[in-house]
């Protein structure tokens, strides 16, 4: 098993473009969320997703877009990148919401 | 809400010493804790969890950490810390009664190990 997979590992945007980020796992696990890493905040919870067609806001959810159309794929989406959006994002994926998350490798996103 | 804290930003210890990485939570239910390491330039990997049962739980990389409900901590503990140790820790909690079953996680500890 590969895991829960992310790309890219690094992306540079400027202000205003949009962007999406991919996070697949092959666990067949049917909740995935979406993090975003800043120092010092810890990691704050953006989107999450309990199964197919359903998804749900986090705590930080203002500017990003998700959709699960398949148990594997849960991809993030930057409508227009802000600076503020300058952020390392994680993936994670777990058979059920109150076990184990696994995580993916990141995306580092700089906004310019 | 549920919330979680990690008083220390940082923690030092000398390789072959005790390492202790504190975290107390706050939840309005029953709690699910968990610990998380994250190496430079690395995801987050899984440490240990508790759910319900023995307070001490055992985990990866000869840690432990000790549920204490009346202290609402959760500290991470290790007997003998290694250099490779150093990395930085994550506490993180889920309240099963919060919508979404969320996980909220600390602001994270940063380990250094010196030789």
């Amino acid at each position: 098993n590969a895991g829960v997979t992310q790309t890219p590992k690094f992306q540079v945007l400027k202000t205003g473009q949009s962007m999406t980020l991919q996070c697949a796992q092959d666990m067949n696990h049917e909740y995935m969320s979406w993090y975003r890493q800043d120092p010092g905040m810890g990691l704050r919870l953006i989107h999450y997703s309990v199964g197919a067609g359903i998804t749900d806001q986090g705590e930080v959810p203002n500017g990003y877009n998700v959709s699960r159309s398949t148990t594997e794929d849960f991809p993030l989406r930057l409508l227009s990148a802000a600076p503020s959006q300058t952020s390392v994002y994680f993936c994670a994926s777990s058979y059920v919401p109150q076990e184990t998350q696994y995580f993916g490798p990141g995306t580092r996103l700089l906004v310019l | 809400a549920q919330s979680v804290a990690q008083p220390e930003d940082q923690v030092n210890v000398a390789e072959g010493n005790p390492l202790t990485v504190k975290c107390t939570y706050s939840v309005s239910g029953n709690p699910y804790l968990f610990w998380y390491v994250q190496y430079p330039n690395r995801g987050l990997q899984f440490l240990l969890k508790y759910i319900t049962g023995d307070n001490l739980v055992k985990g990866s990389y000869g840690f432990e950490a000790e549920f204490n409900k009346s202290q609402t901590s959760f500290h991470l503990k290790k007997p003998s810390a290694l250099v490779s140790d150093s990395a930085l820790y994550f506490c993180a909690v889920r309240d099963f009664k919060a919508a979404g079953n969320k996980l909220t996680f600390g602001g994270g500890t940063r380990v250094l190990v010196k030789p």
